[in-house]
Parts: C-alpha cells; sequence; structure tokens
C-alpha cells in the first residue's frame, strides 16, 4: 500500500492519559501535515512538518500537544494530560512539496480519539 | 481565515447537476478540492493553480477565478457515488497550509 498509513485507527484514552499518533506518509513524500476535524466540521490545520524539522505548528495549542518528524520512522503526533475537548479525528497528509503543484495533500485514513 | 463554500448542503438525483462555491478574502495561490464520505478520509480531486484553469476529473470539473479569489466545482451528470461532504481547501502564496471550508454536503438520490 503506497498511500498514507495512519495508526491506531482508533484510540479511546482516559483523561490525563497521554495519546500518540502515528504518520507514515506516501512514498517518496518528505512533506507531512497535521489536521484535526471535529464531528460535522472542516479540517483545521495544526502543524506541518519535513524531515527532522517543525516548519510551522502555529495551528497547535502551545500545552500539551507536541509533533515530530524524524529522520527515520513516522512522524508523531503527542497529546499529553488529555481532556474531553480534545475528542477528534486527527489527519494526517503527505505531499511532494511544500508549495506548486506538487502540493497536492493526500490524507491518511485518520485515527479517531474518543477520551473518556 | 477559512475560506467560505455555498451551499452548505444540496441534494440532487441522479443525472443532475450541481455547482459548489469557495471564495476567500485573501489573495490565492491555489485552491484544492476534496470530498469526504462519512467515517472516511478526505479523498484528493484535483488542484487548480492561480491562472484561471481548469480541470475535470471524470464529470466532476473546476474553475479557479484568481481575481475574485473564487473557485467553483461543477459537477455533471451526478452519480451515486458522488454522494459526500465536498472541502475546498485554498493556499496563500509562499505559504503550505490549507485553509478548508466547513464543506458542502451533497446528497445523490436514485
Amino acid at each position: 500500500n503506497a498511500g498514507v498509513m495512519q495508526n491506531p485507527r482508533h484510540l479511546v484514552r482516559r483523561r490525563g492519559q497521554e495519546a500518540r499518533l502515528r504518520c507514515s506518509p506516501m512514498k517518496g513524500h518528505s512533506h507531512v501535515y497535521w489536521y484535526r476535524q471535529l464531528p460535522e466540521e472542516g479540517l483545521k490545520f495544526m502543524v506541518y512538518l519535513q524531515k527532522e524539522n517543525i516548519i510551522d505548528e502555529s495551528g497547535m495549542p502551545k500545552e500539551r500537544f507536541s509533533a515530530e518528524f524524524p529522520k527515520e520512522g513516522p512522524s508523531i503526533l503527542r497529546i499529553q494530560q488529555v481532556v474531553r475537548g480534545d475528542s477528534a479525528a486527527y489527519f494526517c497528509a503527505s505531499s511532494q512539496s511544500g508549495t506548486g503543484v506538487r502540493n497536492e495533500q493526500y490524507f491518511g485514513p485518520g485515527t479517531r480519539l474518543t477520551v473518556t | 481565515q477559512q475560506p467560505v463554500q455555498s451551499p452548505q448542503a444540496v441534494i440532487l438525483r441522479e443525472g443532475e447537476d450541481a455547482v459548489i462555491n469557495c471564495s476567500s478574502s485573501k489573495a490565492l495561490y491555489s485552491v484544492h478540492w476534496y470530498r469526504q464520505k462519512h467515517g472516511e478520509a478526505p479523498v484528493f480531486l484535483m488542484i487548480l493553480l492561480k491562472g484561471g484553469e481548469q480541470k475535470g476529473h471524470e464529470k466532476i470539473s473546476a474553475s479557479f477565478n484568481e481575481k475574485k479569489q473564487q473557485s467553483s466545482l461543477y459537477l455533471t451528470a451526478s452519480q451515486l457515488s458522488y454522494s459526500g461532504t465536498y472541502f475546498c481547501g485554498t493556499e496563500k502564496p509562499n505559504d503550505y497550509k490549507l485553509s478548508f471550508g466547513a464543506g458542502t454536503t451533497v446528497t445523490v438520490r436514485a
């Protein structure tokens, strides 16, 4: 499967626990974006990463949220001390380039986080 | 600032046409269109770069008027498989992240 891969697909956490979401971009893609989608709403940009670099994290809450895209391995979105308001679908997208026609962003299947 | 999509929802019978509009108050570099079915990931349909180009994907086409900062998605001779929520994502010059509209829910009935 050459598409964007995310795991887990569903994640249940109790308030105060940590959630760790993983994303492997499409083959040949080095740009990764994380978006959050609340029920019945559109997608909201969170963070944009290239290998080993956070390029733009303007959409990510400054507390409890962090993201990384190491040289080896998937990109990880980490949410510490989760609260009920963190319940949402988190989508990862990847592109070949950051601008222009190659900024076609392809989405993974998403991780649906439920905080109880 | 996110783009504004209209209409919010549209119901069609198979074979009918529809137009979905996406407007931005900011200068745009490109517009991306996606379709998302309930519980699934958004599926990329097409990207339009500034220059007023048009593109097509099966019987779905789109245009981009950069002067008006507007894009329109045209669903022609709709099929049942066209049902879903359509999102436009806009990209500003020298930017890369997409700002998405609230979506237009399309329901195609037999």
